[in-house]
């Protein structure tokens, strides 16, 4: 199985931030990453897919790039709804795998 | 609108079984492979099982392979989840998904809001 390692596990930041998180594939993946939001509550909301492709609804201040096993998420300035917690996940193989996720603190 | 109800978890105790539901509606269910997904209290996300569109490819998580079988109607527009030989580390609210193409290994583009599971004796 791809294993999936986020890096950091939690950050604090200030609304106006331009923060970034880090995933890595245990073996290549190509571009099968995907980004996803989770606020208490709520559902997870997928942010990216194929790497660095927005989904439909998702505003531009996110954006994803990379390729093989290293693989960033930025939000490009924080605002007061993005504090939640961030997966990323590999759709390269089965069985698909998250990582341990990264939140997003104030 | 897509929507995707699950129904069917609860209090059990070790050992026991459950049969997870989830009614789809707004997107034409037999086109769109489906995941289950699951968060433990307190842990991240846990993908468990996919089915692609037309039942052809099944995965599934190491953690439940051999414990849970996951199905589809898609006559009635369902997802299933049978859960047996239930542990307390099965503990979760379990999501539905619906996948954003037909086969298993692609992303979840809606979430259900999910039916929790509680093992315990």
């Amino acid at each position: 199985d791809i294993q999936m390692t986020q890096s950091p596990s939690s950050l604090s930041a200030s609304v106006g931030d331009r923060v970034t998180i880090t995933c890595r594939a245990s073996r290549t993946i190509s571009t099968y990453l995907n980004w996803y939001q989770h606020k208490p509550g709520k559902v997870p909301n997928l942010l990216i897919y194929a790497a660095s492709s927005l989904q439909s609804g998702v505003p531009s201040r996110f954006s994803g790039s990379g390729s093989g096993t290293d693989f960033t998420l930025s939000i490009s300035s924080l605002q007061p709804e993005d504090f939640a917690t961030y997966y990323c996940q590999q759709s390269y193989s089965n069985p698909l795998t998250f990582g341990g996720g990264t939140k997003v603190e104030i | 609108e897509v929507q995707l109800v699950e129904s069917g978890g609860g209090l059990v105790q070790p050992g026991r079984s459950l049969r997870l539901s989830c009614v789809a509606s707004g997107f034409t269910f037999e086109d769109y492979a489906m995941h289950w997904v699951r968060q433990a209290p307190g842990k991240g996300l846990e993908w468990v099982s996919g089915i692609s569109w037309n039942s052809g490819s099944i995965a599934y998580a190491d953690s439940v392979k051999g414990r849970f079988t996951i199905s589809r109607d898609n006559a009635k527009k369902s997802l299933y989840l049978q859960v047996n030989s239930l542990r307390g580390e099965d503990t979760a609210l379990y999501h539905c998904a619906k996948s954003s193409v037909g086969y298993t290994s692609s992303p979840a583009e809606y979430w259900g809001q999910g039916t929790l599971v509680t093992v315990s004796s």
